[in-house]
């Protein structure tokens, strides 16, 4: 049981290229979400889920795309990076709505953009 | 902004002292998620509080559920060099759950 899996580890950008981070889970979740983490920050949401279909904003959306096409995947983009967007990228998979609400969490992808 | 504070930001302690984390937030919450990071990782689920005035127990981890919902706290005991990391707490109002910014405890041996 794989659990979350989220793709790069790490990942180098130019100012102004796009790319999308992968995240996929299998443990059949409805609800999935996308955070950074930055020094002093905490855990900010920027895109959530809670089904295939249907995405919505956070905290931080902009600059940020996503999409829910099924269950199992969840891909944030990147449009046009940015040095703000240097961070650390944690995708969660979260059991919600009977009994324990745990978040289930992506190695990460430390992304610096220069 | 952020709706979940906690405090304080950075903790050291010497191995054996206790140490505390408090969480507050803007809103009332359902519910109160803990997790831990250690350095270098990700977070990790600890426990879920629900009820208003809850307390419950992990061998030396202490947690604690305000009577308006609205606040946190977890405290250890005897820390140990295994404590080391940053501890999160959690909540939901409707569909989006916020984290804490976050208390990263230093353990010194």
């Amino acid at each position: 049981n794989a659990g979350v899996t989220q793709t790069p580890k790490f990942q180098v950008l130019k100012t102004g290229q796009s790319m999308t981070l992968q995240c996929a889970q299998d443990m059949n979740h409805e609800y999935m979400s996308w955070y950074r983490q930055d020094p002093g920050m905490g855990l900010r949401l920027i895109h959530y889920s809670v089904g295939a279909g249907i995405t919505d904003q956070g905290e931080v959306p902009n600059g940020y795309n996503v999409s829910r096409s099924t269950t199992e995947d969840f891909p944030l983009r990147l449009l046009s990076a940015a040095p703000s967007q240097t961070s650390v990228y944690f995708c969660a998979s979260t059991k919600w709505g009977t009994g324990v609400t745990e978040a289930f969490f992506g190695q990460g992808t430390r992304l610096t953009v220069v | 902004g952020q709706q979940v504070m906690q405090i304080p930001q950075y903790q050291h302690v010497q191995e054996g002292e206790d140490f505390t984390t408090y969480c507050n937030s803007s809103t009332t919450l359902s519910n109160i998620q803990w997790y831990k990071q250690r350095p270098g990782g990700h977070p990790v689920f600890l426990i879920q509080l629900v009820k208003s005035g809850e307390v419950k127990k992990q061998k030396r981890l202490t947690f604690q559920f305000g009577e308006a919902k609205k606040n946190s706290s977890l405290h250890i005991t005897a820390t140990q060099t295994t404590d080391v990391g940053t501890y999160f707490c959690a909540g939901n109002t409707g569909n989006q759950f916020y984290f804490g910014t976050g208390t990263s405890l230093t353990v010194i041996p």
